[in-house]
C-alpha cells in the first residue's frame, strides 16, 4: 500500500532563514508527486509537482522540490522565507489511475518575525 | 479558465439535522470530483470520488453520502449528522486522465452542535 510521511508536524522559523519541509513516501510503483499549501481557512493551491523528467521541481512562491527515487523523498525547500509563507503545507502521491491522491498529515510552517 | 465553487462557506447544524454540500466545477467537462474531509489540526481524508454522472466511490463507511447529478455538480448529503461530522469539506476536481493534479475548492466549515 502506498503511504505518504511528512516527517515534521511543525516547523518554526525566523523571516527569511531558509527552510526544509521533508516528505518520504512509500509506494511499489511509479509515482506523481504534488506539494500543496493551505492558508488558514482556505481551500488548497497547487505549489508544483513531480510527474517525470528533471529531479528538481520548481513552483510558485520560490519553492522548490527535489524527487530522490533511492530516498523515497520529496523535500520542499525555499531559501528565504517571508512571514506570508506561514500555512500549511501538505505533501501527496497519486499512484493509481483514478486519479485519487494520498496526503501526508501536514507541516505547520511558523514563520517568525 | 476553470474554476470551482462550494457552498455554503460556513455551516453550523444541529445533531440529527440533514446536511447537504453542493460542488460546481466551471469550465471543464467531464472532470474527476472529489470530496475530502479535514478534522482539526489533521489532514485530508478522502471521502468520495466520481469518473462520471451517477458514478460513486466511497473510501470511508461513515455517516455521509455522495451524489453527482450532473457532469459538474457534486452533493455531500446527511440524512442525521453526529458530532464527529465537524470539520473542514474540500471539493477538488481533476480532468478524466488520471493521475492528474488536483484543484480544490475554497472549501465549507461545517459545525456540528
Amino acid at each position: 500500500a502506498q503511504s505518504v510521511t511528512q516527517l515534521d508536524s511543525q516547523v518554526p522559523v525566523f523571516e527569511e532563514a531558509p527552510v526544509e519541509l521533508r516528505c518520504n513516501y512509500s509506494s511499489s510503483v511509479s509515482v506523481y508527486l504534488f506539494w500543496y499549501v493551505q492558508y488558514p481557512n482556505q481551500g488548497l493551491q497547487l505549489l508544483l509537482k513531480y510527474l517525470s523528467g528533471s529531479t528538481l521541481v520548481k513552483g510558485i512562491n520560490g519553492f522548490e522540490a527535489e524527487f530522490n527515487k533511492s530516498q523515497t523523498s520529496f523535500h520542499l525547500r525555499k531559501p528565504s522565507v517571508h512571514i506570508s509563507d506561514t500555512a500549511e503545507y501538505f505533501c501527496a502521491v497519486s499512484v493509481s489511475n483514478t486519479g485519487k491522491l494520498i496526503f501526508g498529515q501536514g507541516t505547520t510552517l511558523q514563520v517568525k518575525p | 479558465s476553470q474554476t470551482i465553487h462550494q457552498w455554503p462557506a460556513t455551516l453550523v447544524q444541529p445533531v440529527g439535522s440533514p446536511l447537504s454540500l453542493e460542488c460546481t466545477v466551471e469550465g471543464t467537462s467531464n472532470p474527476n470530483l472529489y470530496w475530502y474531509r479535514q478534522a482539526a489540526g489533521r489532514g485530508l481524508q478522502l471521502l468520495f470520488y466520481s469518473v462520471g454522472i451517477g458514478q460513486i466511490s466511497s473510501e470511508v463507511p461513515q455517516n455521509l453520502s455522495a451524489s453527482r447529478p450532473q457532469d459538474r455538480q457534486f452533493i455531500l448529503s446527511s440524512k442525521k449528522l453526529l458530532l464527529s461530522d465537524s470539520g473542514f469539506y474540500l471539493c477538488a476536481w481533476s480532468v478524466r486522465r488520471g493521475r492528474e493534479t488536483q484543484y480544490f475548492g475554497p472549501g465549507t466549515r461545517l459545525l456540528v452542535l
